[in-house]
C-alpha cells in the first residue's frame, strides 16, 4: 500500500511566478490537508479538502488556494510567490471519520 | 484554539541515556495529543497518539508518552536512545472532531552523541 505521495520533490521558482504542487492521498482516504513549513519551525496547517471542497483554512492569504479531484488527489496553488513562501509543504490524508494524519514526504520550494 | 509549545529547542544526549522531550499543550477541553518524528528532509511519521484511556501510550520505536492533565503535558520518552533517533520531534494537538486540523509545535532537535 503506497503512502502519501507529493509531486514535484523540490521546486524553485521566481517572485511572482505561480506554482502547483500535487498530492495523493494514501488508498482508502478521502480528507487531504495541506501544511507549511518554514526552516526550523514547526508545520502550520494552510487548508483541508473533503470531498471536493474547502472545509477548513488556517491563516493563509487568498494567494493560496487548492482542488480537489473526484479520486481525493489534491492540488495546492499559491500565486504571486513571495520570498517568504520559501518553504516545505506537506500533504497528509486522513481515513474517513478518524483523527490521525498521515504525511507525505512533502515538496520543498524556494523562491528566488 | 489549541496551541502547543515544546520548550526545548535543542537536545543533546548520549547514545544509551534515557530521553525526555517536553510538550505543553493549550485546548479548553480533553485534547487529542500526538508526537511526529522528522527526519532531514523527510516528511512527518507519527510516533504515538493520545485520545483518551490509560495515560501512559506506548509507540513505535520504543517511544512512550505520558498524557497528565494537571499539568497539560504529554511529555515523549525513552529509556535508552539509538544513534538514529536523531532528528526534529514535533508535539501536535488536535481536538474530537473527525480530520480536524492539528496545531504543532516548533518541535525540538535530538542530537545523539556516540
Amino acid at each position: 500500500d503506497a503512502g502519501v505521495t507529493q509531486s514535484p520533490t523540490h521546486l524553485i521558482k521566481t517572485r511572482g511566478q505561480q506554482v502547483t504542487l500535487r498530492c495523493s492521498p494514501k488508498s482508502g482516504h478521502d480528507t487531504v490537508s495541506w501544511y507549511q513549513q518554514a526552516l526550523g519551525q514547526g508545520p502550520q496547517f494552510i487548508f483541508q479538502y473533503y470531498e471536493e471542497e474547502e472545509r477548513q483554512r488556517g491563516n493563509f492569504p487568498d494567494r493560496f488556494s487548492g482542488h480537489q479531484f473526484p479520486n481525493y488527489s489534491s492540488e495546492l496553488n499559491v500565486n504571486a510567490l513571495l520570498l517568504g513562501d520559501s518553504a516545505l509543504y506537506l500533504c497528509a490524508s486522513t481515513y474517513p471519520q478518524t483523527y490521525e494524519q498521515y504525511f507525505g514526504p512533502g515538496t520543498r520550494l524556494t523562491v528566488t | 484554539a489549541q496551541s502547543v509549545t515544546q520548550p526545548d529547542i535543542h537536545i543533546t544526549v548520549s547514545e544509551g541515556a534515557s530521553l525526555e522531550l517536553r510538550c505543553n499543550y493549550s485546548y479548553g477541553a480533553t485534547p487529542y495529543l500526538f508526537w511526529y518524528v522528522q527526519s532531514p528532509g523527510q516528511g512527518l511519521q507519527l510516533l504515538l497518539k493520545y485520545f483518551s484511556g490509560d495515560t501512559l501510550v506506548q509507540g513505535i520505536k520504543g517511544f512512550e508518552a505520558e498524557f497528565k492533565r494537571s499539568q497539560s503535558s504529554f511529555n515523549l520518552r525513552k529509556p535508552s536512545v539509538h544513534w538514529s533517533d536523531a532528528a526534529e520531534y514535533f508535539c501536535a494537538v488536535g481536538t474530537p472532531i473527525y480530520n480536524n486540523d492539528m496545531r504543532f509545535g516548533a518541535g525540538t532537535r535530538l542530537t545523539v552523541k556516540p
